[in-house]
């Protein structure tokens, strides 16, 4: 298994564009989470879908923030327009499962390092 | 709401020493413990999980956890430091509710591992 995908790993962009970031789950797992790492906050997750369902974006931290999950291999988080202050490194994990079970079987992606300037 | 801390934002041990990292859980219900690694330029990966089966917990590498109700934590330690040893190590605590299922990471421990 080619395990979490993400693209691109690295991603510089002027303030005020759009920044698209991709993520491809590994294939039978049903649950993803797109999480945010700062040196200032650590990880943060921002949103978690399971089944393709959006069951938790309370991280999200406003509405230039966008997630969508349109199929059970793909995923989208849009930043639009980017600030400076989205600097980060965003990561994708996935896990397969059930209830508790999901907890078990996260496994993440290399992430994407974000730099607006 | 469950929560975790570690205790020192970076750790330094010489090669064959000792490695402890420190993580303290809040938890009003029996909680989901995890420690994680990460090394440069990587996401993370799992090390160790505790499952309540038992209160030791080994992992890869050689790693294993305690987990001690009483003095709520779960420290990572290793006998033996490996200079490959050295990444950030995170601390996670599984949040459950309302059908929600998902990971609280600590804030990460450097471990720097001096020849």
């Amino acid at each position: 298994d080619a395990g979490v995908i993400q693209s691109p790993r690295h991603e510089v962009t002027e303030m005020g564009q759009e920044v698209t970031l991709r993520c491809k789950p590994i294939s039978g797992h049903n649950s993803l989470f797109w999480y945010r790492q700062t040196m200032m906050r650590g990880l943060e997750l921002l949103i978690y879908f399971n089944n393709n369902v959006p069951i938790d974006d309370s991280g999200m931290p406003e509405d230039r923030f966008s997630a969508k999950m349109p199929n059970a291999s793909f995923s989208t988080l849009k930043i639009q327009p980017s600030e400076p202050r989205d600097s980060a490194v965003y990561f994708c994990a996935s896990s397969t499962g059930t209830a508790v079970t999901i907890l078990y079987g996260y496994t993440f992606g290399s992430g994407t390092r974000l730099t607006v300037v | 709401a469950q929560s975790v801390t570690q205790l020192g934002s970076h750790v330094s041990v010489s090669e064959g020493a000792l490695v402890l990292l420190r993580c303290n859980y809040s938890s009003s219900v029996p909680p989901y413990l995890f420690w994680y690694v990460q090394y440069p330029n990587q996401g993370l990966q799992l090390l160790l999980k505790y499952t309540s089966a038992a209160t030791l917990v080994k992992g890869i590498n050689g790693f294993e956890a305690e987990f001690k109700k009483s003095e709520t934590s779960f420290h990572l330690t290793k006998p033996s430091a490996h200079m490959s040893d050295a990444a950030e190590y995170f601390c996670a605590v599984g949040r459950t509710g309302a059908g929600s299922y998902q990971l609280t990471f600590g804030k990460g421990t450097k471990l720097s591992v001096i020849p």
